[in-house]
């Protein structure tokens, strides 16, 4: 019973325009979610985060927009460079429950 | 800061052996986390600590143990090696749980084959 979906296990963009990696959930006790970037043979690495009582946060080149109604996140990489290509994993939690998405594969095409 | 590290880093193991895996954070972080990976599954969390001497069953706990002995270490356990624990296992630390708090440090995974 997956929690947190990612239904596209990969996505391919060229360099400069933008990514828009999507993921869903269905527990309403959720309260943060996060996004999460993967090199191969690498940890997880943190990239941004959002709070459910936000529906956006920016850092830079990544925002991420929250749709509580429709239980859905969403991640915004623009403009997409070839560095980001990499598995993106969201992630979301509440007090003592914490669960992954299966996963994107970025390719951002120069 | 090494942040978190894991021991091994890989493993070959055959069906009915045991072994230990070793994760370490040097963040002070009180939470500690371990997840495997599996391909189409994502990152399944197996045990979790949520401080020096407390473990809790994650999603994914069958066939695994875990201790807690020191705030800094946390240490993954199989006792009899099946070929369905072949993976990539992946330890985690955090704050705490709660809001920015639980951003979690990964370490560097040991992959791990049961034969």
């Amino acid at each position: 019973d997956q929690q947190v979906k990612q239904n596209s296990p990969s996505l391919s963009v060229q360099e400069g325009r933008i990514s828009i990696l999507n993921c869903d959930y269905t527990n309403s006790m959720f309260d943060y979610f996060l996004w999460y970037k993967k090199y191969p043979a690498e940890g997880p690495t943190f990239l941004i985060s959002i709070s459910s009582i936000k529906d956006k946060n920016e850092d830079g080149r990544f925002t991420v927009f929250l749709n509580k109604s429709a239980k859905h996140l969403s991640l915004h990489i623009v403009p997409s460079q070839p560095g980001d290509s990499a598995v993106y994993f969201c992630a979301a939690s509440a007090p003592n429950q914490f669960y992954f998405g299966t996963g994107t594969s970025l390719t951002v095409i120069p | 800061n090494a942040g978190v590290t894991q021991t091994p880093k890989f493993r070959v193991l055959k069906t009915g052996q045991s072994m230990t895996l070793l994760c370490a954070q040097d963040m002070n972080h009180e939470y500690m986390y371990w997840y495997r990976q599996d391909p189409g599954m994502g990152l399944r969390l197996i045990h979790y600590s949520v401080g020096e001497g407390t473990t809790a069953k994650g999603e994914v706990p069958d066939g695994y143990n875990v201790s807690r002995l020191k705030k800094q270490n946390f240490l993954l356990g199989l006792e009899s090696a099946a070929p369905s624990q072949t993976s990539v296992y992946f330890c985690a630390s955090s704050w705490a749980s709660g809001g920015s708090t639980d951003t979690q440090y990964f370490g560097p995974g040991t992959r791990l084959t049961v034969l």
